[in-house]
């Protein structure tokens, strides 16, 4: 069980073009996702926190313009990264909290490259 | 704000020794959890072991064990009869036992030690 999918596994898009990556919990519900990016041979950064049906929650120095995150569904959180640049090339990693529950369960991981 | 300071960049152990990753943590909350992850080649996050600070045992999970000195902030992973599928990064994470702002629970990481397993 608590399984998280992400998709796409690997993106390679042309710079100026956006890219949505979906974040799904699959046996769960979850009131809040968190999107991770990392860089190689780093830690995990966090750059927002989703909660349903509300706005979402950046990190200093995130830009919320150019990575949007849209939390519809308990099951279902998107991660746009708009007019993506060769330095938006990342790891982005998703994961979720089960209600009422303490446990994160991160999904596999999306790498971005820009070209 | 809280801090998670892996002074461990990288280590190495051989196949079924033992070896210990070293984590403190800097807070000034008194409940909170700590977790060691595991990441492998694939990427996966993959918890390995969790800690609740009002608890003074120290958590096991089969080869896996912590030191959790509380008053230290200390929070060390020893993996016993280390085998080759233990090679991955590993990650300490704090999180507070506090909602924060966003009801969020957010994870601290630390910036991860690199482990080695030598046949």
């Amino acid at each position: 069980g608590a399984v998280v999918s992400q998709h796409p596994s690997w993106v390679i898009c042309k710079s100026g073009t956006s890219v949505k990556i979906e974040c799904r919990s699959l046996d769960f519900q979850a009131t809040t996702m968190f999107w991770y990016r990392q860089f190689p041979k780093q830690s995990l950064m966090l750059m927002a926190t989703s909660n349903e049906g509300s706005k979402a929650t950046y990190e200093q120095g995130v830009e919320k313009d150019k990575f949007l995150i849209n939390h519809a569904s308990l099951t279902l959180s998107t991660l746009t990264v708009t007019s993506a640049h060769p330095e938006d090339s990342s790891f982005y990693i998703c994961s979720a909290r089960v209600i009422q529950g303490y446990e994160q369960y991160f999904g596999p991981g999306t790498r971005l490259t820009v070209t | 704000a809280q801090t998670v300071t892996q002074s461990q960049p990288e280590m190495s152990v051989q196949e079924a020794e033992t070896v210990t990753l070293s984590c403190t943590y800097d807070t000034s909350e008194s409940d909170y959890y700590l977790f060691w992850y595991k990441q492998p080649p694939s990427r996966q996050m993959i918890l390995v072991i969790r800690q609740e600070a009002y608890k003074q045992q120290n958590a096991t999970e089969n080869r896996f064990s912590v030191n959790f000195q509380k008053a230290a902030k200390s929070f060390s992973l020893k993996i016993s009869d280390s085998q080759l599928g233990d090679a991955a990064m590993y990650f300490c994470a704090y999180r507070s036992a506090v909602l924060s702002g966003a009801g969020s629970y957010q994870l601290t990481f630390g910036k991860g030690t690199k482990l080695s397993v030598i046949p």
